[in-house]
């Protein structure tokens, strides 16, 4: 089986520009989580979808949004970008419906934000 | 709210053994998850202790105590490759909560 992708790996965007991080989680995983990680802050919870809903929410501001489509394909969403924004954003996949404690990372986007 | 606390970093000699501890304080405990993530890569899932004792694959080991709200990872016959930072985890309501993060560093 396919691991989980995510596009693009690398970007570099200004402050108060927009950007959409897309993933796709392994084949038959209906579970997709967001994480971000920086070094001060360690990995951190953003939003977890499941069958194009979104089922709990990390404590980030409303810039940071997200969504599923039907075929499980995720895409996170950071709008009018803050230099603090730069950071990995992970992507996870998990076959279990709840409480997922096994999950499946994609490789990260790395952004940047001047 | 929910805090996992582990040490900052370890280093420990190759073929040895190294454990790494973490403690946690959260509402709703489900059991206890480990992953390990290199430098540049993607953290991967190790194992999950639900139940209180001992669980082996391979190498390596973890452990957890629901009473001392304690759990350990335990590395033996450590390799160079094994140098990189390891993450307590726990499970809640349809999210993954992390620890700080361990980064062991092997010594030839």
């Amino acid at each position: 089986k396919a691991g989980v992708t995510q596009t693009p790996r690398y970007l570099i965007k200004t402050r108060g520009q927009q950007v959409t991080l897309s993933c796709s989680p392994i084949s038959g995983h209906r579970s997709v989580s967001w994480y971000q990680q920086t070094p001060g802050q360690g990995l951190q919870f953003l939003f977890e979808y499941f069958s194009e809903t979104q089922r709990n929410k990390g404590n980030f501001p409303g810039r940071f949004s997200g969504r599923q489509f039907s075929n499980s394909r995720s895409e996170m969403n950071v709008s009018t970008l803050e230099l603090g924004d730069s950071a990995l954003y992970l992507c996870a996949s998990s076959a279990l419906g709840q409480t997922s404690y096994e999950q499946y990372f994609g490789p990260g986007t790395r952004l940047t934000v001047t | 709210g929910q805090s996992l606390e582990q040490p900052s970093e370890v280093t420990a000699v190759e073929g040895a053994i190294v454990q790494i501890n973490c403690t946690y304080q959260t509402s709703g405990f489900y059991g206890l998850s480990w992953y390990q993530q290199h430098d540049g890569g993607a953290p991967t899932f190790l194992s999950y202790n639900a139940l209180d004792g001992l669980e082996e694959t391979g190498r390596f080991s973890s452990f957890l105590s629901r009473s001392d709200s304690y759990g350990y990872l335990l590395l033996q016959e450590l390799q160079m490759k094994d140098s990189a930072s390891y993450f307590c985890a726990v499970p809640g309501a349809n999210n993954l909560f992390f620890g700080t993060g361990t980064r062991l560093t092997v010594i030839p």
